[in-house]
């Protein structure tokens, strides 16, 4: 099993700073990455796949990068709806989450 | 827009077996997709359980293996999960997804108490 480590586990951030949230694969993925955003009694929802592809209506403000073992979600600058839990998932073999990442206003 | 819509009974006894179904609309089930069941515990993390092509070929999360049963009715446009052997572990949210490069679209998930 592919094991997906996510750090750190909270971020403190103020509205408009910018989030860098990093995600480890423990065997190389190629870029089977994709990130979720998740906020309290809701479904989780798409923003990237393919490591860096933002889905469809995906603000600009979120970018995705990196390959192999190491990957790195940035919200460029943060607004008030994005705070909410960011989960990593590789998709190289079946599917795996990390543990998640709580983003909170400082 | 697709729409995904989990229904259920949202209690069942330990030992029992656990059954949903994923009703899909604005879409086909027969389209170049897979289908997927996700799991989450209270106040905890995501589960892969296992996915579902309309071809009825399957995949499952080897740890839930030999419980989880995923199929497909083409004719309802809808998708179903058999978990069986339930513990009070099995407490979770579940969701159901289309996979396209990623899980696109989820319904809105449904909670399952394991108790008796």
């Amino acid at each position: 099993e592919i094991v997906m480590t996510q750090s750190p586990a909270t971020l403190s951030v103020s509205p408009g700073e910018r989030a860098t949230l990093s995600c480890r694969a423990s065997q190389i993925i190629s870029s089977n990455l994709a990130w979720y955003q998740q906020k309290p009694g809701q479904a989780p929802r798409l923003l990237i796949y393919g490591a860096s592809t933002r889905a469809t209506g995906i603000p600009a403000r979120f970018s995705g990068s990196g390959s192999g073992t190491d990957f790195t979600l940035t919200i460029s600058s943060l607004q008030s709806e994005d705070f909410a839990v960011y989960y990593c998932q590789q998709y190289n073999n079946w599917w795996t989450f990390g543990q998640g990442t709580k983003v909170e206003i400082k | 827009q697709v729409q995904l819509q989990e229904s259920g009974p949202g209690l069942v006894k330990p030992s029992g077996t656990l059954s949903l179904t994923c009703a899909v609309s604005g879409g086909s089930i027969s389209s170049s997709n897979w289908w997927s069941w996700v799991r989450q515990p209270p106040g905890k993390g995501l589960e892969w359980m296992g996915e579902i092509y309309h071809s009825g070929s399957t995949n499952y999360n080897p740890s839930l293996k030999s419980r989880v049963t995923i199929s497909v009715d083409k004719s309802k446009n809808q998708f179903s999960l058999r978990l069986s052997s339930v513990t009070a572990a099995d407490t979770a949210v579940y969701y159901c997804a289309r996979v396209d490069g990623g899980m696109d679209y989820w319904g809105q998930g449904t909670l399952v108490t394991v108790s008796s």
